[in-house]
C-alpha cells in the first residue's frame, strides 16, 4: 500500500462547473477526512468519515459541496457551481480508530 | 475565532543550531496537540504529538513541550538540519489524535547551510 492517494493531484476548470475529486485511504483505515487549505492558511476541516457513514460536516462545506464513501473505501467530494473563492488545495487523510492521520498530497484547484 | 495560532510565520536558522517554533491555543477543551511538517506540494506530514496528561515528548531530534497553564506549545529541533527547512504546522483536537484537528497557520521553517 502507497498510502493515501488522491486524484487528480491538479484541477483548473471555469466558474459554474461541477468537479469531483477523488480519495483512496490506505486499505485498512476505517476513517476519512476532507480537509481545505487556501494560501497562507493551514488545513481547515470539513468532513470525517467512519466506514460509509459521514459523522461530521463543517459549516464550511455549503449546500455546494458533498461528500460520500459508498462501501466504506475511497470518497469522493464533488462541488456544484465553483466559485473562485472555491480555489484552495483539497486534503483528503485517512486513520485507522486508535492512531492519527496520513494525508494524502492532495488536489489543487484552481477556479478561473 | 483562530483557536490554535502560530504568530511567526517564518523563522530563520543555522544548521546545527536550535530551531524553536511556537503555538499558541485558546481552547481549553483541546486534549491532543500535534505537529505536521509540509513541503511545497505534498500532504502534511506528521512529526510528533503530545497529550494534556504531559509536558514534554521527544523523538530523535524532535521534542514538544506543553505548558497548559499558558495554553502554550512548542517544538524544538536540535541539531537542525537543511532538510528541515518546510512549513510546520501545530494542530490541537479533543478526543484524540482521530478527531477532527484545528491547524495553525503554519511557520516557514529555513535551515541555512
Amino acid at each position: 500500500d502507497t498510502g493515501v492517494s488522491q486524484d487528480p493531484r491538479h484541477k483548473i476548470t471555469k466558474r459554474g462547473q461541477n468537479v469531483t475529486f477523488r480519495c483512496d485511504p490506505i486499505s485498512e483505515h476505517n476513517r476519512l477526512y476532507w480537509y481545505r487549505q487556501t494560501l497562507g492558511q493551514g488545513p481547515e476541516f470539513l468532513t470525517y468519515f467512519q466506514n460509509e457513514a459521514q459523522l461530521e460536516k463543517s459549516r464550511l462545506l455549503s449546500d455546494r459541496f458533498s461528500a460520500e464513501r459508498p462501501k466504506g473505501s475511497f470518497s469522493t467530494l464533488e462541488i456544484q457551481r465553483t466559485e473562485q473563492g472555491d480555489s484552495a488545495m483539497y486534503l483528503c487523510a485517512s486513520s485507522p480508530d486508535d492512531d492519527g492521520y496520513t494525508f494524502g498530497s492532495g488536489t489543487r484547484l484552481t477556479v478561473v | 475565532d483562530q483557536q490554535v495560532k502560530q504568530n511567526s510565520p517564518s523563522l530563520s536558522v543555522q544548521e546545527g543550531r536550535i530551531s524553536i517554533l511556537n503555538c499558541d491555543y485558546t481552547n481549553s477543551m483541546f486534549d491532543y496537540f500535534l505537529w505536521y511538517k509540509k513541503y511545497p506540494a505534498e500532504g502534511p506530514t506528521f512529526l510528533i504529538s503530545i497529550s494534556s496528561i504531559k509536558d514534554k515528548n521527544e523523538d530523535g531530534r524532535f521534542t514538544v513541550f506543553l505548558n497548559k497553564s499558558a495554553k502554550h506549545l512548542s517544538l524544538h529541533i536540535v541539531p537542525s538540519q537543511p532538510g528541515d527547512s518546510a512549513v510546520y504546522f501545530c494542530a490541537a483536537s479533543y478526543g484524540g489524535a482521530t478527531n477532527k484537528l484545528i491547524f495553525g497557520t503554519g511557520t516557514l521553517l529555513a535551515v541555512q547551510p
